[in-house]
């Protein structure tokens, strides 16, 4: 595709239930990263894949957290027993390169916004 | 820890002025520094990337500047438009991407 895209836009959920947030990234990009970001301020790293495997999952709040990418494309992030306070705006990014060096300029989808009531 | 601040939070200028946005962060050992745009309720629309060996970039009415060694970056809009209107923000990059909090422009017509 043109961009990165983000499934659902939007995601209202009650406390205690289990949600999946969808991530497909720019077409050739073995990078992708999940930020998560609270009303008023800027984006915080979560998670980052290189490929199919984890390379750094030192952003994730607590084990209630979890991504995947099975195949190096697509990535879900999967958030079990929600809370309040997991409600934010969950951004993906891709990136052509690995974390290191030069020009791996980082490219956002739009966005989910989950709610937890 | 990297940490990456913006000042100010918010700024309101008449359209056609031109203006600064600021971006400190505490850790020169840098990759690189990304500015970034935001409408409200939307993602992240990258707007220039500047590598730590480079000193500046500009794209159109935008130019990023870079000092790593006093852990510095402006962006500077010329002839600021009310479509300018958005969130800036910058993020530097170690080896996660770490922004700021973002600043709050608003272009008076």
């Amino acid at each position: 595709g043109a961009g990165v895209s983000q499934t659902p836009s939007n995601k209202v959920t009650e406390k205690g239930k289990y949600v999946e947030l969808r991530c497909d990234p720019i077409s050739g990009h073995t990078a992708l990263y999940w930020y998560r970001q609270s009303l008023g301020q800027g984006p915080e790293f979560l998670i980052y894949f290189q490929g199919t495997g984890a390379a750094d999952d030192s952003g994730l709040p607590n084990d209630r957290f979890f991504a995947v990418r099975p195949e190096g494309s697509v990535s879900t992030l999967k958030i079990q027993r929600t809370e309040r306070g997991d409600s934010a705006v969950y951004l993906c990014a891709s990136s052509p390169r690995t974390a290191r060096g030069a020009g791996n300029e980082q490219f956002f989808g739009p966005g989910t916004r989950l709610t937890v009531l | 820890k990297q940490e990456v601040t913006q000042i100010p939070a918010a700024l309101s200028v008449p359209e056609g002025e031109n203006l600064v946005l600021n971006c400190s962060f505490t850790d020169s050992a840098i990759y690189n520094l990304q500015w970034f745009r935001q409408d409200p309720g939307k993602g992240l629309t990258s707007l220039l990337l500047i590598q730590s060996s480079q000193r500046e970039q500009t794209s159109g009415r935008l130019n990023a500047s870079l000092d790593k060694s006093s852990g510095r970056s402006t962006l500077y809009i010329a002839a600021s438009q009310p479509g300018d209107s958005a969130t800036y923000l910058c993020a530097a990059r170690n080896e996660k991407l770490t922004f700021g909090t973002g600043t709050r422009l608003t272009i008076i017509p």
